[in-house]
């Protein structure tokens, strides 16, 4: 079955550690999205990418980047881990410019910076 | 202000009650509609969806939109424990991108 897995599922890391969050979907889907979700927030978009080579900033991108060079990945990588950046993160993948609307969501990183 | 406003709770009901949620926003251009359900430690998975005002069902979950006072609404009829879970209303423009409310903890007691 087709499905979007996130790695690793918890990190603990110090302030100032470069971190990289995988993301893998196996839908072939052309978007692919990258939130955080704090309490009394939702979720927030960080990045997100239509297509391969393709990437956008979100509403709270500071501090994150993503690199898209095939259809089925999107890391997000942190530059410079700040304590700000303790959250819960979540990967989501929809289909490409049609009609589609439903975002497929991974299981969640939970990333904790000290 | 936040586009999208929805009361966080947390809202507790016993088994076979009716739940109520609801989500407001600001932006006229939101033309998509969905309500997401998120168990405890899980991702987000999608529940219903809407295009346009009006009503829709599915079994025991009735969503509702009233674009002209830009407001949703879910409704969960004789709801069970197993519809525990925190409940994300979600709104995009004519682009990919999702808005969320900050999502409401349910718990219905057995």
């Amino acid at each position: 079955d087709a499905e979007i897995t996130q790695s690793p599922r918890h990190k603990i890391t110090e302030t100032g550690r470069q971190v990289t969050l995988a993301c893998h979907q196996t839908w072939n889907h052309n978007n692919m999205f990258w939130y955080r979700q704090d309490l009394g927030h939702g979720l927030r978009l960080i990045h997100y990418s239509y297509g391969v080579q393709d990437t956008n900033k979100g509403e709270v991108s500071d501090g994150y980047s993503v690199s898209r060079s095939n259809t089925e990945d999107l890391p997000l990588t942190l530059e410079s881990a700040a304590s700000s950046q303790t959250s819960v993160y979540f990967c989501a993948s929809s289909e490409g410019r049609g009609s589609s609307y439903e975002q497929y969501f991974g299981p969640g990183t939970r990333l904790t910076v000290t | 202000q936040k586009e999208v406003e929805q009361d966080p709770g947390p809202l507790s009901v016993p088994e076979g009650a009716i739940v109520s949620l609801n989500c407001t926003y600001s932006n006229s251009a939101f033309q998509y509609f969905m309500w997401y359900r998120q168990y405890s430690r899980k991702g987000p998975e999608l529940l219903m969806y809407t295009y346009s005002s009006g009503n829709k069902e599915d079994g025991r979950f009735t969503a509702q939109v009233d674009k002209s006072s830009k407001y949703i609404s879910l409704f969960i009829r004789d709801s069970q424990p197993s519809d525990s879970a925190t409940y994300l209303c979600a709104m995009r423009r004519g682009d990919y991108k999702l808005s969320f409310g900050a999502g409401t903890t349910v718990t219905v007691r057995a």
